[in-house]
């Protein structure tokens, strides 16, 4: 089936600096892919809509100046955390939709520690 | 009100047993519904995708739809201690944005 690789899958960064996360979809090209983070115990929260070739879609609340995205070609869609601090902590995943049958699928997903 | 509803358990049950998982949705508005599987650490993994009401089966699981109830469940046949995770229902509607939205998930242990 579809796969969606995610990198790194784990990451520990200092306050302040910036951390980038891939996002691949390695069996189709995905003209739209997700970014949701979430918090132990709880649902995945959308952050934001990817679109190759053009901005991103944020959802109410998310920083955009904080959480870069770029989605540079149908494959690869990126999350950048700008300024981390502790706060930022959590487990961020990508989704992407496979065009052939409509079927979202996940990233494994990319712990973020800010110490 | 949230959207989706969805008991966040634990539900704790014998290795063989059946399982029932379930959601509730307010927005008459969705039409695709799935069904993810968790594991601890770990990004979401598809296992059920179903389009308006009936049934699917697939293997051990089947999923139902309920759409005048706005209700949806998934049912696991002879429990495996492999099966226990978080699984989260999801649905969307048919619109171009195609955003969707999860439950809180619901933790399931299959004990040996």
């Amino acid at each position: 089936g579809a796969v969606v690789s995610q990198h790194p899958s784990r990451v520990i960064c200092k306050s302040g600096t910036s951390v980038k996360i891939e996002c691949r979809s390695l069996d189709f090209q995905a003209t739209t892919m997700f970014w949701y983070r979430q918090f132990p115990k709880q649902s995945l929260m959308l952050m934001a809509t990817s679109n190759e070739g053009s901005k991103a879609t944020y959802e109410q609340g998310v920083e955009k100046d904080k959480f870069l995205i770029n989605h540079a070609s149908l494959t690869l869609s990126t999350l950048t955390v700008t300024s981390a601090h502790p706060e930022d902590s959590s487990f961020y995943i990508c989704s992407a939709r496979d065009p052939r049958s409509g079927e979202l699928f996940f990233g494994e997903g990319s712990r973020l520690t800010v110490l | 009100q949230k959207e989706v509803e969805q008991d966040p358990g634990p539900l704790s049950v014998p290795e063989g047993a059946i399982v029932s998982l379930n959601c509730t949705y307010s927005n008459s508005a969705f039409q695709y519904f799935m069904w993810y599987r968790q594991y601890s650490r770990k990004g979401p993994e598809l296992l059920m995708y179903t389009y308006s009401s009936g049934n699917k089966e697939d293997g051990r699981f089947t999923a139902q739809v309920d759409k005048s109830s706005k209700y949806i469940s998934l049912f696991i046949r002879d429990s495996q201690p492999s099966d226990s995770a978080t699984y989260l229902c999801a649905m969307r509607d048919s619109g171009g944005y195609q955003k969707v939205t999860f439950g809180t998930g619901t933790k399931l242990q299959v004990i040996p």
